[in-house]
């Protein structure tokens, strides 16, 4: 089973600057990690796929890397629209997992 | 316009049973595995389930496994999840959501709206 581990939980940044969020993998994961938004009474939103790849309409801002264990999404210059958590999942092997997901707040 | 809408959910007891349905429109439902995601209210994603394309090959979660039941009806283009057994630590609302990529098992790149399912005595 993959236990995927997301830091910081909360991210208390101010709206134009730039949002580094981290997600660890218990095991080898390449480069098969999504990465989704949530805002509150809405359903998650995808964003990156297979690591490094933008979802349909997703932002120039939003750019993910990382491979193996380690994983980063980086929001490049939040937006007011931006502040929501953030959840990255693991489709490599089952059970599927998602991280425990990270909180990024106005400041 | 690609679409997942749920139905189903509400209230019922310990040890009860419930069905919920999810409707995919405006994609060849055949082409994705078909997923479901709960969320606990206040708490994080939860992978519950996933059918293959053709229901051949189905997957569960520990927390899940032999009291609920995916399956689908690729003729209506619709998803089922049968809860049998129910249990509080089961209250959450349960997305549906499609499996994306060339091949269907990508990440979930369509989601529902979202059902509760509230179970209490």
């Amino acid at each position: 089973e993959t236990v995927l581990t997301q830091s910081p939980a909360t991210l208390s940044l101010s709206p134009g600057e730039r949002a580094t969020l981290s997600c660890w993998a218990s095991q080898n994961i390449a480069r098969e990690l999504a990465w989704y938004q949530q805002k509150p009474g809405q359903a998650p939103r995808l964003l990156i796929y297979d690591a490094s790849n933008r979802a349909s309409g997703i932002p120039a801002r939003f750019s993910g890397s990382g491979s193996g264990t380690d994983f980063t999404l980086t929001i490049s210059s939040l937006e007011p629209e931006d502040f929501a958590i953030y959840y990255c999942q693991q489709r490599n092997n089952w059970p599927l997992s998602f991280g425990g997901g990270t909180k990024v707040e106005i400041k | 316009e690609v679409q997942l809408l749920e139905s189903g959910g509400g209230l019922i007891q310990p040890g009860g049973s419930l069905r919920l349905s999810c409707a995919g429109s405006g994609f060849t439902f055949t082409s994705h595995a078909m997923s479901w995601v709960r969320q606990a209210p206040g708490k994080g994603l939860d992978w519950v389930s996933t059918s293959s394309h053709s229901s051949g090959n189905t997957f569960y979660g520990d927390s899940v496994r032999g009291r609920f039941t995916i399956t689908r009806d690729n003729s209506e283009n619709t998803l089922y999840l049968q809860m049998h057994s129910l249990r509080v630590e089961d209250t959450a609302v349960y997305y549906c959501a499609r499996r994306g990529g060339t091949d269907g098992w990508g990440a979930f790149d369509v989601w529902g709206q979202g059902t509760m399912v509230t179970v209490s005595s």
